[in-house]
């Protein structure tokens, strides 16, 4: 079964509006998580690295006041859209390391902002 | 930074034939994984390879890490159209973070 849990999996939103796209780790502790953005036909951009009980490191272009990351437990991360417009519309999907080797990626939230 | 480079970047075939995708590394490698994805949906976990020489092979999907480290080839054989899809290959950078390639679309045509 998925051992990285995202919600929601689709969401549509009003223009200026905010969305908050949550990811859990399931039976593990993560002390990071981390955030991708994926375009059509485009692969998976890294965006920021959460970080339990401290700030997120976020990639050189993306936005730290527009992509709010919250990482308050240990098995909890969530990244928040502020004020949405149509080009954040995008493929979101969260990532967990449980083993050394392995990282586990939720199943995505696909964001469409109208 | 390290860059990695799929090819082909889209790739046709035939099912039942065997293919072949590349993933070359601008640095040395020290763990390369390849993933498989369908867009809109999660990513699947295919291998990890860290050794130079490596190769680990699960059902059909053969993945191999050169001596050198610098590149790896995921290799399908008799392929069949639950093989479609996205493939990415991604290497750690810091110590944590999880980057990929661009990609390689596979369409696997009846």
């Amino acid at each position: 079964g998925a051992v990285v849990s995202q919600h929601p999996s689709r969401v549509i939103c009003k223009s200026g509006t905010s969305v908050k796209i949550e990811c859990r780790s399931l039976d593990f502790q993560a002390t990071t998580m981390f955030w991708y953005r994926q375009f059509p036909k485009q692969s998976l951009m890294l965006m920021a690295t959460s970080n339990e009980g401290s700030k997120a490191t976020y990639e050189q272009g993306v936005e730290k006041d527009k992509f709010l990351i919250n990482h308050a437990s240990l098995t909890l991360s969530t990244l928040t859209v502020t004020s949405a417009h149509p080009e954040d519309s995008s493929f979101y999907i969260c990532s967990a390391r449980r083993f050394v080797e392995k990282l586990f990626f939720g199943s995505g939230t696909q964001l469409s902002v109208l | 930074s390290q860059e990695l480079e799929q090819s082909p970047q889209s790739l046709i075939v035939q099912e039942g034939k065997n293919l072949t995708i590349n993933c070359t590394s601008s640095k040395t490698l020290y763990g390369l994984y390849w993933y498989k994805q369908k867009y809109g949906e999660g990513l699947i976990f295919l291998m990890m390879l860290q050794k130079g020489g490596e190769e680990k092979s699960h059902e059909k999907i053969t993945a191999k890490l050169d001596e050198k480290k610098q590149q790896s080839s995921l290799h399908i054989t008799a392929s069949q159209p639950s093989h479609a899809g996205i493939y990415l290959c991604g290497t750690i950078q810091g110590a944590q973070k999880l980057v990929f390639g661009q990609g390689t679309r596979l369409t696997i045509n009846p």
